[in-house]
């Protein structure tokens, strides 16, 4: 398997542009999270899905801030419009929930940069 | 209170040497907890879950205490090649959702030098 798979890996945008970000879980994982990390915060969740489904975004730092989840096998976050304060390298992680949650497999994530 | 908190460091360490990382969490109904290890500019990779046995993997040694509410990583015989930074990470079901979700902690960054 490829392994969660992110793209762009740099994104370099002006403030107010719109970003959107994507990954492609591990095949036959049914639990999708999207971190950001940062120096001052470290590892912070944004959201998280279940079977496609938004389980919690109470991470999500506001409302310029979405995500979506249209397949298992597709999810992007979007940010519009973009803030320099949104700069951070963004993650997203894959794992298998039966009863409990297994390990997560993180992609190289995209590392987002807003001037 | 942080829910996941763990020293900054860096801890600077010579080859060779055994080095102790710890963490505490504050939620009680915490259920799995795991060592991540990040190196720079990297992804977070999962380097070894924590059991409440405790459990070993080669010069690594895992430890938890769930009365005090505190996890250890142990390197033994340290590496050049282990220079990185070393993230715990607890799950616990969240109020809100039913689910479990990763915790992580801030990190731990460990330098071993010749």
């Amino acid at each position: 398997d490829a392994g969660v798979i992110q793209s762009p890996r740099h994104e370099v945008t002006e403030m107010g542009q719109e970003v959107t970000l994507r990954c492609k879980p591990i095949s036959g994982h049914n639990s999708l999270f999207w971190y950001r990390q940062t120096m001052m915060r470290g590892l912070e969740l944004l959201i998280y899905f279940n079977n496609n489904v938004p389980i919690d975004d109470s991470g999500m730092p506001e409302d310029r801030f979405s995500a979506k989840m249209p397949n298992a096998s597709f999810s992007t976050l979007k940010i519009q419009p973009s803030e320099p304060r949104d700069s951070a390298v963004y993650f997203c992680a894959s794992s298998r929930r039966s009863m409990g949650l297994t390990e997560a497999f993180f992609g190289q994530g995209t590392r987002l940069t807003v001037v | 209170r942080k829910e996941v908190e763990q020293d900054p460091g860096p801890f600077n360490v010579p080859e060779g040497a055994t080095v102790a990382f710890n963490c505490t969490y504050s939620n009680s109904a915490s259920q799995s907890f795991f060592w991540y290890r990040q190196d720079c500019r990297k992804e977070p990779k999962l380097l070894m879950s924590v059991y409440s046995s405790g459990n070993e993997d080669g010069r690594f040694t895992a430890q938890l205490n769930r009365a005090s509410q505190y996890i250890s990583l142990l390197i033994r015989d340290s590496k050049l090649s282990d220079s990185a930074t070393y993230l715990c990470v607890v799950t616990y079901l969240t109020m809100n959702s039913g689910y479990s979700t990763l915790t992580f902690g801030k990190g731990t960054m460990l330098l071993v030098s010749p």
